[in-house]
């Protein structure tokens, strides 16, 4: 079992629609969440950032964890062609300075 | 965030060479890490960039292969000796700005070809 599962999609969704993005993962001591937006030809970005369990909400976009099913979301509200990219999710131990351990990553594409 | 720019951003390379990738940061930053993202695969941590000493190479990673340098706080190189085929992949440098629970921030990467 890898240590974070993510569906590599593609995932299509036409404009202002919810889009729903999930990763599972095994490590219990992964205590920090990010989700990483990614555009071709781009580094990889980062959307948002949470530690332990909860909610985070940044404009469109909300970031869920529950580290007791080991899963984590990102939901983006009227999505928009301009959110076309790969969303990768990582995560870390409480130790700072360790590897993020990274989902493959979701390819979304929003119609106009 | 800092500002992070490498070099080459992408570079056709022969088997057998090396290459150099640069990372330079507009600003002072506590850690320098180095990833490959492969077609279809996770980013993978390379190593971490230890300023005025070692890196420290995650497994299945060697210091022959990958050879690491960073002399001061905002710059960083990465070496990819003996290039085959299977180095082909996007090299990608990421920071952290400063202590504490900071995330990680990564540049835009080099995508690099192995003939």
């Amino acid at each position: 079992q890898k240590e974070v599962e993510q569906d590599p999609g593609p995932l299509s969704v036409p404009e202002g629609a919810i889009v729903s993005l999930n990763c599972t993962y095994s490590n219990s001591a992964f205590q920090y969440f990010m989700w990483y937006r990614q555009y071709s030809r781009k580094g990889p970005e980062l959307l948002m950032y949470t530690y332990s369990s909860g909610n985070k909400e940044d404009g469109r976009f909300t970031a869920q964890v529950d580290k007791s099913s080991k899963y984590i979301s990102l939901f983006i509200r009227d999505s928009q062609p301009s959110d076309s990219a790969t969303y990768l999710c990582a995560m870390r131990s409480n130790q700072a300075g360790t590897a993020l351990i990274f989902g493959k990553g979701t390819t979304l594409s929003v119609s106009s | 965030s800092a500002v992070i720019s490498q070099k080459p951003s992408r570079d056709i390379c022969q088997r057998g060479t090396s290459l150099t990738i640069q990372c330079q940061v507009d600003s002072q930053v506590t850690m320098m890490f180095w990833y490959r993202q492969q077609p279809g695969q996770s980013l993978t941590l390379i190593a971490t960039a230890n300023q005025g000493s070692e890196a420290t190479y995650e497994s299945g990673f060697v210091i022959d292969k990958f050879p690491i340098s960073r002399p001061n706080l905002t710059f960083s190189t990465l070496t990819v000796s003996n290039m085959s085929p299977e180095d082909s992949s996007i090299y990608l440098c990421s920071v952290v700005e400063s202590r504490g629970d900071q995330p990680q921030h990564f540049g835009d990467g080099t995508r690099l070809s192995i003939l």
